[in-house]
């Protein structure tokens, strides 16, 4: 089967680091993509992990264990432009991403 | 600006009506994608084609058809309107079929059946 489980809200302060956990169930893994989504737009593409370990870019990072299921995304430094939704999508396979339902982020000054 | 426009932006449609939701980019991608937004339920995947010529079926492909007769567009339709199919529809397209390039989304196309 396929499934990926991310919490549904979580609230952060301003300058303050945050991760969004992110397991998965897929019948193929070619990969564990975050996205960004604020309200009323489009998604965008925040990272790519396709091996285990730790990807840096700025201010996000995202980590990934492919033998757990397990990926997070990492957001230091808040700012009050983070709040918005974060999608975690596996790759099953032919670039067909399944995506969570996504965590909505509010930050707080 | 290269990208994926998407039209129309929004849409009343009675239930039983037909209509197409258009999609085009231009950044010559070879995948393009149809998603489904509901709130709760996250994307999810309506159809797909990974090149000019061929498309295939994502999670919840009854009710819509597509077609991908060049590289560019990629339009859905909706042959009878039901109320469930009330959402955001977005497309998408990516540079290949092997995974890491990631998604390019159109702005998405907001639909309400009546």
């Amino acid at each position: 089967g396929q499934n990926i489980d991310q919490p549904t809200e979580m609230t952060a302060t301003e300058g303050a680091i945050v991760q969004i956990n992110c397991t998965y169930q897929t019948s193929g893994f070619n990969g564990l993509f975050w996205y960004q989504q604020h309200a009323g737009e489009a998604p965008t593409f925040l990272s790519y992990n396709v091996l285990d370990g730790l990807e840096e870019k700025g201010r996000f990072s995202s980590f990934l264990s492919r033998s757990k299921g397990y990926s997070y995304l990492l957001l230091k430094e808040l700012q009050m432009k983070d709040s918005a939704s974060y999608l975690c999508a596996s790759n099953g396979g032919y670039n067909k991403l399944i995506f969570g339902a996504g965590t909505r982020l509010a930050v707080h000054p | 600006i290269a990208g994926i426009t998407q039209a129309p932006t929004s849409q009343i449609l009675a239930a039983g009506r037909r209509m197409t939701l258009r999609c085009t980019q231009d950044m010559r991608h070879n995948a393009m994608y149809w998603y489904r937004q509901d709130l709760g339920l996250g994307l999810r995947l309506i159809h797909y084609s990974n090149t000019a010529g061929t498309t295939g079926k994502g999670e919840v492909p009854d009710g819509y058809s597509v077609s991908r007769a060049n590289t560019d567009d990629f339009p859905l339709t909706l042959a009878s309107a039901v109320p469930s199919q009330t959402s955001v529809y977005f497309c998408a397209s990516s540079e290949s079929d092997r995974g890491s390039s990631g998604y390019t989304f159109g702005s998405g196309t907001r639909l309400t059946v009546v």
